[in-house]
């Protein structure tokens, strides 16, 4: 079966703090796809990014990076010299796909609050 | 374009009652999917499409329907509302691609938070 965890439930941190989420996954597909979505208190659940399984490369986009290790099954998000405008639900997915075909299904890890204070 | 667009934004239900949750994309997606936010537990699949007229089950269905009669619109019916289904629900939509096993990023409203007395 396929599982996302994101085994931090809550994190706190001072403003320009690095910090990492981690994501875990679980999955038998040999093609998949991670995501990230930032959800801020505002409520709304915005796209942070999206990797495919072939492709480990990490990504940076500005403070903002990404580590992708199949070797672990992890996806990790970390986010350099932090501010309080990152404090938001931050969420790591998976896509959910039969065979070549895809469904539109997202498996969602629990998710992981972030504080950043001042 | 308005994207995703979810109505009502908030609404109070005594049990029993039936409502449906409006959604909307105007992007021409293919694929169109409910979810429901629960504290601690993520998001989980409602209902999902993979076109019109095509609807399938996700992780947790019961006490919901769905269609999809035109590619714009995904309607979910609460039958009868129980407390159980207290929760805020999102709708989302995504391209499918031409190429076989490519997975596009969902597009999610800006959810209805739903209360069920």
């Amino acid at each position: 079966a396929q599982k996302v965890t994101q085994a931090q439930t809550e994190i706190s941190v001072v403003e320009k703090e690095d910090v990492t989420l981690d994501c875990v996954y679980e999955t038998r597909d040999t093609t998949y796809y991670l995501f990230w979505y930032k959800q801020p208190p505002s409520g709304e659940l915005v796209f942070l990014i999206r990797r495919n399984s072939f492709d480990e490369q990490n990504e940076i986009s500005g403070r903002y990076s990404w580590n992708f290790q199949k070797s672990t099954s992890s996806f990790n998000f970390t986010i350099t010299a932090s501010q309080v405008v990152d404090s938001a639900v931050y969420f790591c997915a998976l896509s959910e796909a039969y065979g070549s075909s895809n469904t539109g299904k997202l498996i969602f890890g629990q998710g992981t609050t972030l504080q950043v204070k001042p | 374009n308005a994207g995703v667009t979810q109505t009502p934004k908030f609404q109070v239900l005594k049990t029993g009652q039936s409502m449906t949750l409006q959604c909307a994309q105007d992007m021409n997606h293919e694929y169109m999917s409910w979810y429901r936010q629960d504290p601690g537990m993520g998001l989980r699949l409602i209902h999902y499409s993979v076109g019109a007229g095509i609807t399938d089950q996700g992780e947790v269905p019961n006490g919901y329907n769905v269609s999809r009669s035109t590619t714009e619109d995904f309607p979910l019916r609460l039958l009868s509302a129980a407390p159980s289904q207290t929760s805020v629900y999102f709708c989302a939509s995504s391209y499918a691609s031409e190429l076989a096993g490519v997975y596009n990023e969902q597009f999610f409203g800006p959810g209805t938070r739903l209360t069920v007395l």
